[in-house]
């Protein structure tokens, strides 16, 4: 059972415009949820993270908002650039359990000049 | 300052076959951790170890062990290689803190074939 869901696993869009990413979770205890890109022949690399007592964080191009009671998040990337195209993860962290990180399946970004 | 490494970045194996895949981090980390990245499959916790001296099992530990053999270095050996075990493989460490979200950092990725 996936506890951490990305349900598009692909999403294209134009130069400029938002690329809008989002990841649904079943577990109520996860303390924090990180946004990770992957490019191809490369290592994950952290984005973005939110704490689960917030409901958003924003860096940059990146924002990020968490709905508790929906069990949801979402990335939003404004304006969206060419070198944005990779794979994000989302992922959740639980540190009661050992401070594991459990990742959802990834969506491929692709941005079109 | 390399980071998290990983070796070798290719590997081809027989069925039946054993190998031990390396990583090393030079940030001090305390905790480490080894993931396999399957398509449409994220990435699966193999096995991590939280501290030196201690390892634990992840989501998906079946026909892999783990060695912590100091602080720097976390390695994860096939006893007798699948097919099932082709996939990519991702070591990563963080520094564990009370607050903060401890990120991970990840190494470049083995990719590894049993054939």
């Amino acid at each position: 059972d996936q506890q951490v869901k990305q349900n598009s696993p692909s999403l294209s869009v134009q130069e400029g415009r938002i690329s809008i990413l989002n990841c649904d979770y079943t577990n109520s205890m996860f303390d924090y949820f990180l946004w990770y890109k992957k490019y191809p022949a490369e290592g994950p690399t952290f984005l973005i993270s939110i704490s689960s007592i917030k409901d958003k964080n924003e860096d940059g191009r990146f924002t990020v908002f968490l709905n508790k009671s929906a069990k949801h998040l979402s990335l939003h990337i404004v304006p969206s650039q060419p070198g944005d195209s990779a794979v994000y993860f989302c992922a959740a962290l639980s540190k009661a359990a050992g401070n594991k990180l459990t990742f959802g399946g990834g969506t491929r970004v692709l941005v079109k000049p | 300052n390399a980071g998290v490494t990983q070796t070798p970045k290719f590997q081809v194996l027989k069925t039946g076959q054993s190998m031990t895949l390396q990583c090393a981090q030079d940030m001090n980390h305390n905790s480490m951790y080894w993931y396999r990245q399957d398509p449409g499959m994220g990435l699966r916790l193999i096995y991590y170890s939280a501290s030196e001296g201690t390892t634990d099992k992840g989501e998906v530990p079946n026909g892999y062990n783990v060695s912590r053999l100091n602080k720097r270095e976390f390695s994860l050996r096939l006893e007798s290689a699948a097919p099932s075990q082709t996939s990519v493989y991702f070591c990563a460490s963080s520094l564990l803190r009370t607050g903060g979200n401890n990120e991970q950092f990840f190494g470049p990725g083995t990719r590894l074939t049993v054939l």
